[in-house]
């Protein structure tokens, strides 16, 4: 399997719910990013923790970072219609600039 | 500012034939980045750029695939002999630096869809 994986694949909640996905990894890592992506198009940069941080806030966004258990969880809470999106961690190991992305959370939020 | 753009942002092709595809990242921006999504999944990584060079072309599926960087700026991924399993949607990203490692935000293109017929 991939480094970064997300679960759940896919996520369905009602709008106002808060909504946890989950990133696996299996190297050590220098940073971890979330990226959204609407549509399949292009995605966009959510937030970023550092391999020394433990949490991070951004908005309706919370980031946690568990570097013994190589997880990640992102909350967006209160969630809107509008979240609806997949959802991608990204991890960069070593000293590579190649960014690894996980395979997707695919949430929707349910007006 | 204007951000990364992608031409065209759809091309349906016959097997066999080569396809091009463009990458016009944000200006002053040195790093770029291809990557490939299949159908409902994550993104693979294919060829990054830091100016005109490619220090990583690792991820790159086969020898029918070849990317160029001219100028510090455009990139063009091209594809020979397409199979239909190349279809797919080709993202391009740029960053300032290339400082993956730092945490540098990548800034994506809206993609290519891509489907061999």
């Amino acid at each position: 399997s991939q480094q970064g994986e997300e679960d759940p694949q896919a996520l369905s909640i009602q709008e106002g719910e808060n909504a946890t996905m989950n990133c696996s990894y299996k190297t050590s890592i220098n940073n971890l990013q979330w990226y959204r992506q609407n549509s399949g198009r292009g995605l966009v940069h959510l937030i970023l923790i550092r391999s020394n941080e433990r949490e991070k806030h951004s908005g309706r966004l919370r980031v946690t970072l568990d570097t013994s258990k190589k997880s990640s969880s992102l909350l967006i809470t209160a969630s809107r219609a509008a979240d609806t999106a997949s959802y991608f961690c990204a991890t960069v190991s070593g000293g590579y600039q190649k960014v690894t992305f996980g395979t997707g959370t695919k949430l929707q939020v349910i007006p | 500012g204007a951000g990364v753009s992608q031409s065209p942002s759809n091309k349906v092709t016959e097997k066999g034939k080569d396809v091009e595809l463009r990458c016009d990242p944000i200006s002053g921006h040195t790093a770029l980045y291809w990557y490939r999504q299949s159908l409902g999944q994550g993104l693979e990584f294919l060829i990054y750029f830091q100016g005109n060079s490619a220090p990583d072309k690792s991820g790159l599926p086969s020898d029918r695939f070849s990317a160029e960087r001219t100028g510090g700026s455009v990139s063009t991924l091209t594809i020979q002999r397409t199979q239909q399993e190349d279809s797919a949607v080709y993202l391009c990203a740029s960053s300032l630096a290339g400082l993956a490692v730092l945490g540098e935000t990548q800034y994506f293109g809206p993609g290519t869809r891509l489907l061999v017929l």
